[in-house]
């Protein structure tokens, strides 16, 4: 089975601007989630999409958002970017029952997000 | 809140070597699971080994085991005979339990480990 991608790998935005990051999860899963991942704050978990809906948010402003397709495929979503959004944002994905259930989660490489 | 807890942010061993990855946490559940999760230099994360809270015995996997004490709430990962591959983040994860599920996964800070040819 082919594993997490996401798209893109590398992006520059400056202070203001939105961004949208992809994921496509391993074929037949259908949870994914986000988390950030910053030097300073190290992993801290984003959302959670299972089946189209959000299914767990972390603590994080308005500014994120995501939002599940019927393929599984998700997107997420930052607005009036700051420069604190600098970070790699990794995407895992996992077939549903979730990490409370001792769940496995397959992540993502990653796209590192670099806010000037 | 949970919180999970690695006290080393770097260790360095000779290859073949055996080395111990501490990691403490803190939970009011009683039923839960532990992750071990690498991260090497090309940022992909993979686990690396799983403990459900109520099996008394230790996971193994290959090389990796666990010494999982849960009254004093410490999940260590043991690496035997050491590899260069090896080399990497460790992250220590705790599903963060709320209402009837989990919100996704707390990590630690990370043991960045080396490992020395």
């Amino acid at each position: 089975k082919a594993g997490v991608t996401q798209t893109p790998r590398y992006l520059i935005k400056t202070r203001g601007q939105q961004v949208t990051l992809s994921c496509s999860p391993i074929s037949g899963h259908r949870s994914v989630s986000w988390y950030q991942q910053t030097p300073g704050q190290g992993l801290q978990f984003l959302f959670e999409y299972f089946s189209e809906t959000q299914r767990n948010k972390g603590n994080f402003p308005g500014r994120f958002s995501g939002r599940q397709f019927s393929n599984s495929r998700s997107e997420m979503n930052v607005s009036t970017l700051e420069l604190g959004d600098s970070a790699l944002y990794l995407c895992a994905s996992s077939s549903g029952q979730g990490a409370g259930e001792g769940e496995t989660q397959y992540f993502g490489p990653g796209t590192r997000l670099l806010v000037l | 809140a949970q919180t999970v807890t690695q006290s080393q942010p770097e260790m360095s061993v000779q290859e073949a070597e055996t080395v111990t990855l501490s990691c403490t946490y803190d939970t009011s559940e009683n039923n839960y699971y532990l992750f071990w999760y690498k991260q090497p230099p090309s940022r992909q994360m993979i686990l690396v080994i799983r403990q459900e809270a109520y099996k008394q015995q230790n996971a193994t996997e290959n090389r990796f085991s666990v010494n999982f004490q849960k009254a004093a709430k410490s999940f260590s990962l043991k690496i035997s005979d050491s590899q260069l591959g090896d080399t990497a983040m460790y992250f220590c994860a705790f599903p963060t339990y709320s209402g009837g599920g989990a919100d996704g996964l707390t990590f630690g800070k990370g043991t960045h480990l080396i490992i020395q040819p």
